[in-house]
Formats: C-alpha cells, sequence, structure tokens
C-alpha cells in the first residue's frame, strides 16, 4: 500500500464536533492530498499539500482544512462536522507533480466517517 | 455536467467474459489517461495508463482513447473473479499537474465464477 497509514480507519462523531484525520507516509513523496469518495462523485479533491507548510485548496474545501508540518504528516481537520462531510477519506500521496504513469497517485485504505 | 461521465453499474459479467468499460469527456485538454481499480475498503491503485490517444496494453487489460470522440475504454479480457472490483477513469492536462486530475465515479464490476 505504498507506505501509507490512514487513521483512524472508522470515525462516527455529532454535527458540530471538530475532527482531525491523519495520513502518514514513509515514503518521503513531497505531494500529499486528500481527496473525499462519494456514491455518484467519485473521488474530489479537498485540499492538497506540495511541501512542509505548502497547501492549497482543492475543488470541494469548504468546510476543511490541513496542515502539514513534517513531510510525513498530512491533517485533514474538520472544524464544526456537518451530515453533509458523511464519507470516506481518502489520502493519497505522488513522488512528483505531473500525476501520470511515472508517478502515480498513491492512495491509502481510506477512513470512512460517519456525521450523526 | 460532469467533466468526466462514467456509467455507475453495477455490471455484472460470467468468468471469463470480455468486458468493455467506458468514459466520456468534455475538457478537450485532458492528456493523460488512467484507470484505477479499486477493491471494496480499499484504496484506489493506479492499472493503466495512456498518453493522447491510441491503444495500450498489458496482459489482460486494453486501455484506448479517441480524443476526437473524447471516448476512453479498459477492455478485460477473459475476465476472473478476481477482477470484481470498482473502476475508475482518470485524466489531467499534463501541464496542470497531478491535483488536477479529475475521477470518473466508477464503475462497479462483478465476475461471477
Amino acid at each position: 500500500d505504498a507506505g501509507i497509514t490512514q487513521s483512524p480507519r472508522h470515525k462516527v462523531t455529532e454535527t458540530g464536533t471538530p475532527v482531525t484525520l491523519r495520513c502518514h507516509q514513509t515514503e518521503n513523496h513531497r505531494y500529499m492530498y486528500w481527496y473525499r469518495q462519494d456514491p455518484g462523485h467519485g473521488l474530489r479533491l479537498i485540499h492538497y499539500s506540495y511541501g512542509v507548510k505548502d497547501t492549497d485548496k482543492g475543488e470541494v474545501s469548504d468546510g476543511y482544512s490541513v496542515s502539514r508540518s513534517k513531510t510525513e504528516d498530512f491533517l485533514l481537520t474538520l472544524e464544526s462536522a456537518t451530515s453533509s462531510q458523511t464519507s470516506v477519506y481518502f489520502c493519497a500521496i505522488s513522488e512528483s507533480f505531473l500525476s501520470s504513469y511515472n508517478s502515480p497517485l498513491h492512495f491509502g485504505n481510506g477512513t470512512r466517517l460517519t456525521v450523526t | 455536467q460532469k467533466e468526466v461521465e462514467q456509467d455507475p453499474g453495477p455490471l455484472s459479467v460470467p468468468e471469463g467474459a470480455i468486458v468493455s468499460l467506458n468514459c466520456t469527456y468534455s475538457n478537450s485538454a485532458f492528456q493523460y489517461f488512467m484507470w484505477y481499480r479499486q477493491y471494496s475498503r480499499k484504496g484506489p491503485e493506479l492499472l493503466m495508463y495512456t498518453y493522447s490517444s491510441g491503444n495500450k496494453e498489458d496482459g489482460r487489460f486494453t486501455a484506448q482513447v479517441d480524443k476526437s470522440s473524447k471516448y476512453i475504454s479498459l477492455f478485460i479480457r477473459d475476465s476472473q473473479p478476481s477482477d470484481s472490483a470498482t473502476y475508475l477513469c482518470a485524466m489531467n492536462n499534463h501541464r496542470a499537474g497531478g491535483f488536477k486530475t479529475i475521477f470518473g465515479a466508477g464503475t462497479r464490476l462483478f465476475v461471477k465464477a
């Protein structure tokens, strides 16, 4: 699994509570990403990082923040969870800027988050 | 309209059948086309890639791109129960980088023994 660990694997939380998901990699890849996967929508990019302390927004970033204080760790925080954030969250890494055959996205096994 | 459209299935076939999975897209700037396979409760993994138009073959898998029609396909020959998974197409503009990769919604495939 390309040395990517996501924690927790499952989480149930209540509306309005803060939630932090963690992604840890052992590949020393520069680029890290957070996606959410929902039926009918596929994978949608939330935030990404191109280095320590360097992050930017993806297409569905509202309600989410990220931090990357070390190369190996990328945290996703839901400041105040809502039911619409119930989803499966995937972390991904890539070696270079160009995601293609020579630098594909490698995904973790996901965190299943339920907001009640 | 979504940039990438993919029939969600599910698609159920008998073992040994030829499977055809397809995606259409609207952005003519896409240059790299990929297929990811995702087993249940797992993350996606890269299965095939193609640059621009043409075919690429890898064992039982063939990826095909028709840029004039904005249509890509993945063919699986002699399908096996172990091929049962969700298949996601993905594509990006080479110059835009990995974070501009757009994924299809995925097609669930079941191969019956």
